[in-house]
Order: C-alpha cells, then sequence, then structure tokens
C-alpha cells in the first residue's frame, strides 16, 4: 500500500534558523503531494502542494520540491520564526484519490 | 469567508451514548471527509462522501455512521459499538471528487472527543 514517512520530532530551532523536515513516499503511479500545517488545537491548513515531479510548491516561505528519483518532498524554510511553531504533515493522494498522512513532526521555534 | 464549520469544539461521551459531531461547509465543495487523528499519529479516514445521498466507507469506518442529506452538511455520529472513541475529528472538503484531479482539502477546526 501507499506509505508516507516523515522525519521524527520534535525539532527545535532557534529563530531565523534554516528547517528542514524530510518526507519520503511510497506509492503506485504518480501521487501528488501536499504539506500541511497544524497550529494547536485546529484543524490542518493547506501550505503547498505539487502535482508532478520536478515542481516546486511554495508559500509564506517555504518551499518542497516533487523529486521523484528519491521518491521525496522535503520541506525547507529559509529563516523560521517563532510563528512557525506547529505540526506539519506530508501527505500525498493519488490519481485514484486516495490520501495517506504522514504522522506528522511537530516544530518549535525559540526566540 | 468560506470555511468549514464544525461543532461542537469539545464533546464528552458516557459508555454506551451515541453522539454526533456537526460538520458544515459554504465552500460549495461537493466532497466531504471524515477523519481521525490521534497523538503523534497521521490522519485515518473514516467516511467520505462525493455526493448527496451517497457516501462510502474509509479505512475505520466500524462504529461510526454518516449522512449527507444535503450538499453543505456532513454529520458523523459516533456510536456505542465504537470502542475506542477518544480523538480529536477534522471533517474536511475538497472541490474535485475522488479521483478527478486533486486540489488538497480544506479542514474544520476540529472535535475533540473524549470518554468519561
Amino acid at each position: 500500500g501507499n506509505s508516507v514517512t516523515q522525519m521524527e520530532g520534535p525539532v527545535t530551532l532557534s529563530e531565523e534558523a534554516f528547517l528542514t523536515i524530510n518526507c519520503t513516499y511510497t506509492a503506485t503511479g504518480y501521487p501528488s503531494l501536499f504539506w500541511y500545517v497544524q497550529y494547536p488545537g485546529e484543524g490542518l491548513q493547506l501550505l503547498l502542494k505539487a502535482t508532478k515531479a520536478d515542481d516546486k510548491g511554495s508559500n509564506k516561505g517555504f518551499e518542497a520540491t516533487y523529486r521523484k528519483e528519491t521518491t521525496s518532498f522535503h520541506l525547507e524554510k529559509g529563516s523560521v520564526q517563532v510563528s512557525d511553531s506547529a505540526v506539519y504533515f506530508c501527505a500525498l493522494e493519488t490519481n485514484a484519490g486516495k490520501s495517506t498522512f504522514g504522522d506528522g513532526t511537530t516544530l518549535t521555534v525559540k526566540p | 469567508d468560506g470555511g468549514i464549520t464544525q461543532s461542537p469544539k469539545y464533546l464528552f461521551r458516557k459508555e454506551g451514548q451515541n453522539v454526533t459531531l456537526s460538520c458544515e461547509q459554504n465552500l460549495n465543495h461537493d466532497a466531504m471527509y471524515w477523519y481521525r487523528q490521534d497523538p503523534g499519529q497521521g490522519l485515518r479516514l473514516i467516511y467520505y462522501s462525493q455526493i448527496v445521498n451517497d457516501f462510502q466507507k474509509g479505512d475505520i469506518a466500524e462504529g461510526y455512521s454518516v449522512s449527507r442529506e444535503k450538499k453543505e452538511s456532513f454529520p458523523l455520529t459516533v456510536t456505542s459499538a465504537q470502542k475506542n472513541p477518544t480523538a480529536f475529528y477534522l471533517c474536511a472538503s475538497s472541490s474535485r471528487p475522488r479521483g478527478q484531479g486533486v486540489d488538497g482539502y480544506t479542514f474544520g477546526s476540529g472535535t475533540r472527543l473524549t470518554v468519561v
């Protein structure tokens, strides 16, 4: 079956540090890939997406590139802020409409 | 502003009770979904609906039931048959039906259900 594996957290960074959260996937065919963010006590919000190989999704300073050769979709941000503290979920959706979510990575940014 | 409204935010259930979680959207989305989230885990699909009066079981449908009488509404009932219902429940919608292109989901703010 399909699967999404994220780097284990929690991740703790100082403000203005560089962020990478690794995500790799296993799926048949060519899924679309997503990053969602969840703030405490809230639902998930779509952060960015990529629908085909070599696409780069970007939003609010976050970026991720769809790498088919390594089946990866790592999330990066050049300079994190305290307000970026949240749980980040990597997810895929197949053309048949089946979605699979990773377990989430908790990010804490300290001032 | 368009969005998904889930209510209540917190819900307490006694053993043997059925409880219903509300989900309303004003996005004019056809597809709606219910997910369950447990601590430190990803989301698991309970039920989904792509059109009024039709819905399909997801991966963990046992002990749950849904209805889709209106496009805007997709309530979830947690029945007494669900042995471990304490969790965070998320309703979501999508502008495209399953398998017809991917746009990602819009999520509600969730309902936290606790068995007392």
